[in-house]
C-alpha cells in the first residue's frame, strides 16, 4: 500500500502542551498534506508541504518533511481543547499514473484535556 | 462560500434496497472524489473524476457500486442492492487544477446504515 502511516494511533495531552504526530510513507512524492477531522465532520485541510521544502509553519502548526526518510511530522504548539480531533497525513505518488489522487493514512486521534 | 454539499446526511435503509448518495462540488473545481470511511479500513478512495470523466474506479468494491457525474456540479454514488457491510460514512471531496498539488475540500459526509 502507498498509504501514509501515522504514529501514534492515539495521543492524549493537557491543554498548553505540545502535540507531535508522525507520518511515514513509501513512495516518492510531490507533496504531503495534513488534514484534521472533527467528530462527525469531513476532513479539513491544514497544510501542504512540497517535496523540496523541509519545514513549514501555519499559526500554531509546524510541519517538517524528510524525503530521505520518507517521513513527516506535525507539531501543534500550546494545544487547546478545540484541537481535539483526528489528524491525517496524505501523499500523492510522484511516479503514479493516477494524477490527482491522494493516499491517506489511518490517522492519529488527539485528545486535549482542559 | 458554499463548500462541498452532500445529501442526505444520514440514511438508514434495509438490506437489498437501492441507495443513492449525492454530491455538489465547489463551483469551478474540476476534480471530484468519493471516499468511504470505516473504523476497520480507514478512509478508502472509491472513485474519482476529472472534468466529469471517471479517472480511477479501482476502489469501487463491487459491481453493486456505481458512480456518475452528469455535469460539473453534480455527482451520485449508487449502491444496488445494498448490504449491511456497506454501512459506513461516505465522503465527497473536490479540488481544482492539478489535483495532486491542491488541497481537497470535503463535504460532511453521508452516514449510511444498512440494516
Amino acid at each position: 500500500s502507498q498509504q501514509g502511516e501515522e504514529d501514534p494511533q492515539a495521543l492524549s495531552i493537557q491543554e498548553g502542551e505540545n502535540a507531535t504526530m508522525n507520518c511515514s510513507y513509501k513512495t516518492s512524492i510531490n507533496n504531503l498534506q495534513w488534514y484534521r477531522q472533527n467528530s462527525g465532520r469531513g476532513l479539513v485541510h491544514l497544510i501542504l508541504i512540497r517535496s523540496n521544502e523541509r519545514e513549514k509553519h501555519s499559526g500554531r502548526l509546524r510541519v517538517t518533511l524528510d524525503t530521505s526518510k520518507k517521513s513527516s511530522s506535525l507539531l501543534i504548539t500550546a494545544s487547546r481543547a478545540a484541537d481535539t480531533a483526528s489528524y491525517f497525513c496524505a501523499t500523492d505518488n510522484q511516479r503514479g499514473s493516477t494524477l490527482g489522487r491522494l493516499y491517506f493514512g489511518r490517522g492519529t486521534q488527539l485528545t486535549v484535556w482542559p | 462560500d458554499a463548500g462541498v454539499i452532500q445529501s442526505p446526511r444520514h440514511e438508514v435503509t434495509e438490506m437489498g434496497q437501492e441507495v443513492t448518495l449525492r454530491c455538489k462540488p465547489i463551483s469551478g473545481h474540476d476534480y471530484l472524489f468519493w471516499y468511504r470511511q470505516t473504523m476497520m479500513r480507514g478512509l478508502e478512495l472509491l472513485i474519482y473524476f476529472n472534468n466529469n470523466v471517471p479517472i480511477d474506479d479501482s476502489g469501487m468494491p463491487e459491481d453493486r457500486f456505481s458512480a456518475k457525474m452528469p455535469n460539473a456540479s453534480f455527482s451520485t454514488l449508487k449502491i444496488q442492492p445494498s448490504e449491511p457491510r456497506d454501512s459506513a460514512v461516505y465522503f465527497c471531496a473536490s479540488n481544482a487544477g492539478q489535483g495532486f498539488n491542491q488541497p481537497q475540500h470535503f463535504g460532511d459526509g453521508t452516514r449510511l446504515s444498512i440494516l
